[in-house]
């Protein structure tokens, strides 16, 4: 079964920095793109970006460029995503997602399974 | 603001049909990007229901139906059950903003 299991729920202090991680498992991993998603309170989903893991290629999208950093350790099927200097309006609940497609397009990617969310809380 | 445009909530009684719509444009979908749909439970990942449009993922009940014409998609429920009670997100590629793009959520409620 392919799964993607992500890490616990963060507290943090405005300025701090965070790393959060997602595990794949039941698939080859360096052979399918991973995507982040945020979902803010209340509201619907964003992507933030995708990593390949094979080569660690990575596309970010423009409202989050530059704000966060995604990055893979394929020897260990993770993925990760990091903050340097979290603020208050980081907290949300990040999901991650394995991306495919049923043609060789990468722009016809869907998200499917997706990890369980990491709710992140930035608050003094 | 969300590049493709949904509803905010839809509703129906048990037993009844809805449709969600999503709307784009020339550079999503109306570029021929597939169109996916996803169910969102509270507490819950998102679950892929409808990718490509039309196909029904793997153990999606086949009262769940996807379409698509010109700049916009629509995702169909029929024999509405109140385990059906969720979120639902559009998502396709906008080649405008070289990125996937996701719709602003529909809520359904099942009265």
């Amino acid at each position: 079964e392919v799964q993607l299991m992500q890490s616990g729920a963060e507290v943090k202090n405005p300025g701090e920095s965070l790393r959060i991680s997602c595990k794949g498992s039941g698939y080859s991993f360096p052979s399918h793109w991973i995507g982040w998603v945020r979902q803010m309170p209340g509201k619907g989903l964003e992507w933030m970006g995708t990593i390949y893991p094979g080569d660690s290629n990575v596309r970010y999208s423009p409202s989050f460029q530059g704000q966060v950093t995604i990055s893979v350790d394929k020897s260990i099927n993770t993925a990760y995503l990091q903050w340097g200097s979290l603020k208050a309006s980081d907290s949300a609940i990040y999901y991650c997602a394995r991306q495919w497609g049923t043609t060789t397009r990468q722009d016809y990617n869907l998200f499917d399974p997706w990890g369980q969310g990491t709710q992140v809380t930035v608050s003094s | 603001q969300s590049v493709l445009t949904q509803p905010p909530s839809v509703s129906g009684a048990p037993g009844q049909r809805v449709t969600i719509s999503c709307t784009g444009s020339s550079s999503n979908i109306g570029a021929f990007y597939p169109v996916h749909w996803y169910q969102h439970l509270p507490g819950a990942a998102p679950k892929l229901l409808i990718y490509d449009d039309i196909n029904r993922s793997s153990g999606v009940p086949d009262r769940f139906s996807g379409s698509k014409s010109g700049t916009s998609a629509s995702l169909a429920i029929t024999g509405l059950q109140a385990e059906d009670e969720a979120d639902y997100y559009c998502q396709s590629y906008d080649n405008r903003l070289s990125g996937w793009v996701f719709g602003g959520g529909t809520k359904l409620a099942v009265l």
